[in-house]
């Protein structure tokens, strides 16, 4: 299967900063989705992205498709404790399914 | 609207016993998926269906079936459970193949 680096595995941050995380892969995606995940729940979608060099922002949330169609990234800006969970990113290629990342569990600290 | 539902939510099962996960949604949506998540390796898709009466398969689809006799059911079965399939499970569903797909809450499987 493809493989979807997302980095970094683990964050624990101060209520109020900042965070950024992204995508890589060795592989062309046409659409790069970012999900979040709360313990014992399934994702829910946060951003999707369908164009390279689209920047899209979800209120705290922005989100970019890299110009090379190989990465993403997503930043959260002024963490909150409710920010606190796994963000997968999820690339999908031409005509075939999602692949995921394998998360960034975010941990905020009040 | 109930979304996505998925039952059950928890199950333990012996090492050759069968059973059938079921997957439900109101939305009309034509594909549904089946994910499992395991620690580290992010969601692999097991099967997915692009309507009413397909299936098809997906990255790790070895000792899994599936059936989707109705457009808003989707049913996943382990023939001979082992304990290599001690994962959550979770299924989804999109409109079409492009749009957003939206997640049940899973179902979180121990074979032993």
């Amino acid at each position: 299967g493809q493989q979807l680096n997302q980095s970094p595995q683990s964050m624990f941050i101060q209520e109020g900063e900042d965070v950024s995380m992204n995508c890589t892969s060795s592989s062309i995606f046409n659409t790069w989705l970012w999900y979040k995940q709360d313990p014992g729940e399934g994702p829910v979608l946060l951003i999707a992205l369908y164009k390279a060099g689209e920047l899209t922002s979800n209120g705290r949330l922005t989100a970019q498709f890299g110009i090379t169609r190989k990465d993403s990234f997503l930043n959260i800006s002024a963490s909150i404790p409710s920010d606190v969970g796994i963000y997968f990113c999820a690339g999908q290629l031409s005509g075939n399914q999602f692949y995921f990342g394998t998360g960034t569990s975010l941990t905020v600290i009040p | 609207n109930a979304g996505v539902t998925q039952t059950p939510k928890f199950r333990v099962l012996k090492t050759g016993q069968s059973m059938t996960l079921l997957c439900a949604q109101d939305m009309n949506h034509e594909y549904m998926y089946w994910y499992r998540q395991d620690p580290g390796m992010g969601l692999r898709l097991i099967h997915y269906s692009v309507g009413e009466g397909t299936t098809a398969k997906g990255e790790v689809p070895d000792g899994y079936n599936v059936s989707r006799l109705k457009k808003q059911n989707f049913l996943l079965g382990l023939e001979s459970a082992a304990p290599s399939q001690t994962s959550v499970y979770f299924c989804a569903s999109s409109l079409f193949r492009d749009n957003e797909q939206f997640f049940g809450p899973g179902t979180r499987l121990t074979v032993l």
